[in-house]
């Protein structure tokens, strides 16, 4: 099993500011990923960071928009850029460990 | 590609009636099946989950679901709800790069 924690819990940013997200996981894991849960909508993904390489992106998110860092085997960032009002989203960070994808508990982000 | 259609928005149900929230998938490899609950307010967390083996998967909180490779469809049922069982449902479907692709989600609503 993997207990996944994230900080910060929740923040409001101002428009074109940036938020750096920060996922703990308590073992090692192979596969991480970063999902966005939009107000009312279920889960996107945005990509899944690699640990010694560059994060693989899904359609419709860039680099430049959301960094990714993945360091080691048990921890990754992924920074919100320039933010606007659309980027108001629950973000949650998620690991696949002994046949199960846990989630941390999300970061809720509020942009003004 | 995979991706998931959760067939019902909203169920309203009466306390201690069954319930049933329907899923089909579309997927042109093997397929991991989830679904996955999340309180209001809260984070996600697994109700159940097929990787292979028997077709009937029974979770927690008394839900079961049932595999259906023919119909591609990964309905989830519990016999008797309860007030606390009000919440929103998602159906996710993941491949061998351990993605999750989720439903929108279903919104069940207990009655008394």
């Amino acid at each position: 099993s993997a207990v996944i924690s994230q900080k910060p819990s929740r923040d409001i940013c101002q428009r074109g500011t940036s938020l750096t997200i920060q996922c703990q996981v308590d073992s090692q894991v192979t596969m991480m990923f970063w999902y966005r849960q939009q107000p009312g909508q279920s889960l996107t993904l945005i990509a899944t960071a690699n640990q010694g390489s560059e994060a693989t992106y899904e359609s419709g998110f860039v680099i430049d928009k959301f960094p990714i860092s993945r360091p080691n085997l048990t921890f990754s960032t992924l920074t919100v850029s320039n933010m606007s009002p659309e980027d108001s989203s629950i973000y949650l960070c998620s690991a696949w460990a002994g046949g199960e994808q846990y989630f941390g508990p999300g970061t809720r982000l509020t942009v003004t | 590609a995979q991706s998931v259609t959760q067939l019902d928005s909203q169920v309203p149900v009466f306390e201690e009636a069954p319930v049933e929230l329907r899923c089909n998938y579309s997927s042109s490899v093997s397929v991991y099946l989830f679904w996955y609950v999340q309180y209001p307010n809260q984070g996600l967390q697994l109700l159940l989950k097929y990787l292979s083996g028997s077709t009937l998967v029974k979770g927690i909180n008394g839900f079961e679901a049932e595999f259906n490779k023919s119909q591609t469809s990964f309905h989830l049922r519990k016999p008797s709800v309860h007030i606390s069982d009000t919440a929103e449902y998602f159906c996710a479907v993941g491949g061998n790069d351990y993605k999750l692709s989720f439903g929108a989600g279903t919104t069940v609503t207990v009655r008394a």
